[in-house]
């Protein structure tokens, strides 16, 4: 079995400020890696996904997040954030052998604050 | 329009109601997943539907029935619901519940509400 842990339930920034959203998982297996987003009254969407090779991955809007493997950790980050970056951020892994059969971390709100 | 659509997107509803919510697919995916989203708890996987056959259920209260006539729909209907049962409904799809690479296309959710 996967689980996911995201240290910080939410990060208050300042917006052109850097920000790190932080996510580590355990795994008997390999895994896939993902950050979904999900903004106010909205469903989650696909802000990047680790599958394999370059351990540095770049999503929409400006994000990236570094696969270390061991630290088993994949943080989220963006150089400068943005008022419109308010938001839910959820990790989720699945095993490599189970495509979409994700596990959520509990979700990080990252409040951008003018 | 979003590729994958919910409805209603909010729903009042008294514990011996009964009430369907629906979901449907406009991407062409073979799968399909109702998730449940409570406040401070991660995601819960209910149900995966892979070409119209279920595959996955998660310890669900046997409250919560699935329904997949067709790979574009799917339905969750609820009976005799708890108050702990509150909570946001997302579906989603994607291309395979295996074998793919992770992304999920989720709707807006219906906010189910239970007095």
């Amino acid at each position: 079995a996967q689980s996911v842990t995201q240290l910080d339930s939410q990060v208050p920034v300042f917006e052109e400020a850097p920000v790190e959203l932080r996510c580590n998982y355990s795994s008997s297996v390999s895994v896939y890696l993902f950050w979904y987003v999900q903004y106010p009254n909205q469903g989650l969407q696909l802000l990047l996904k680790y599958l394999s090779g370059s351990t540095l991955v770049k999503g929409i809007n400006g994000f990236e997040a570094e696969f270390n493997k061991s630290q088993t950790s994949f943080h989220l980050r963006k150089p400068s954030v943005h008022i419109s970056d308010t938001a839910e951020y959820f990790c989720a892994v699945t095993p490599n052998n189970a495509g979409n059969m994700l596990t959520f971390g509990g979700g990080t709100r990252l409040m951008v604050k003018p | 329009e979003t590729g994958v659509t919910q409805t209603p997107r909010h729903l009042v509803m008294g514990m011996t109601n009964k009430k369907s919510l629906k979901c449907e697919q406009h991407l062409g995916h073979n799968a399909m997943y109702w998730y449940k989203q409570s406040a401070k708890k991660p995601l819960e996987l209910m149900f995966v539907y892979n070409f119209k056959e279920q595959t996955e259920n998660n310890s669900v209260p046997s409250r919560f029935s699935p329904e997949c006539p067709n790979s574009s729909h799917l339905f969750l209907h609820l009976h005799t619901l708890q108050p702990e049962d509150s909570a946001l409904y997302l579906c989603a799809s994607s291309q395979a519940d295996r074998g793919g690479t992770g992304e999920l296309f989720f709707g807006e959710g219906s906010r189910l509400t239970v007095l």
